[in-house]
């Protein structure tokens, strides 16, 4: 089975900062993978994404993750961190086939100060 | 239309009652899922429809749960005999074809049960 970890419950940094939200996969092949960010009251937005072949993906809002599957990670970095990416981020992982069946890790919340 | 919406957004409900939950999704997406998310977690898979049919329903915590998709569109998260436990925000994603394709999802609908 499947399973995602996201060590950091709760990350606080300052505006303009540099961002690493961390996320470890349990996964027996290569799986898909993927980062969702959700503010309060808002759905889940794909922020990137990771199916195959370069393994620094880059996404929305400046946003990118690099694959490693030596470490079975996919960390999210962003160079210098906006007030307005303030919310909870998830990491998640798919099958191949069934990439839309997803399996999430419990989130990190993103507190950004001014 | 322009994105996945479900209805309602809040539904407040007693024990042992039951509910229904809606979820229109992308016109033309053939693929349709729902996640459930309980406070301070991840989504967690229900089910998921391709077309009229539950393709994979092994998410479904019990046989209190149930979800109909009888066109192909709408979809409706039906749960019997309410508990407490099930207090929780529930998601609905589509997709355009399912398989590898990206969901998108809705804003989901927050059920308590009081």
């Amino acid at each position: 089975a499947q399973s995602v970890t996201q060590p950091d419950i709760h990350i606080t940094v300052s505006e303009g900062a540099s961002l690493e939200l961390r996320c470890n996969y349990s996964y027996g092949a290569t799986p898909y993978l993927f980062w969702y960010v959700q503010s309060p009251g808002q759905g889940l937005q794909l922020l990137l994404k990771y199916f195959s072949g370069d393994t620094l993906v880059q996404g929305i809002k400046g946003f990118e993750a690099e694959f490693k599957r030596s470490q079975s990670s996919f960390n999210l970095r962003k160079p210098s961190v906006h007030w307005s990416d303030a919310a909870e981020y998830f990491c998640a992982v798919g099958a191949r086939g069934t990439a839309s069946k997803l399996t999430f890790g419990t989130g990190t919340r993103l507190q950004v100060t001014l | 239309g322009a994105g996945v919406s479900q209805t309602p957004s809040n539904k407040v409900t007693e024990k042992g009652k039951y509910v229904e939950l809606r979820c229109d999704p992308i016109s033309g997406h053939t693929a349709l899922y729902w996640y459930r998310q309980s406070l301070g977690q991840g989504p967690e898979f229900l089910i998921y429809f391709q077309g009229t049919g539950a393709a994979d329903d092994s998410g479904l915590p019990n046989d209190r749960f149930f979800a109909v998709r009888p066109e192909g569109s709408v979809s409706t998260l039906k749960i019997q005999r309410t508990e407490r436990g099930d207090s929780a925000v529930y998601l609905c994603a589509s997709s355009s074809r399912g398989g590898d394709t990206e969901a998108f999802f809705g804003q989901g609908t927050r059920l308590t049960v009081v």
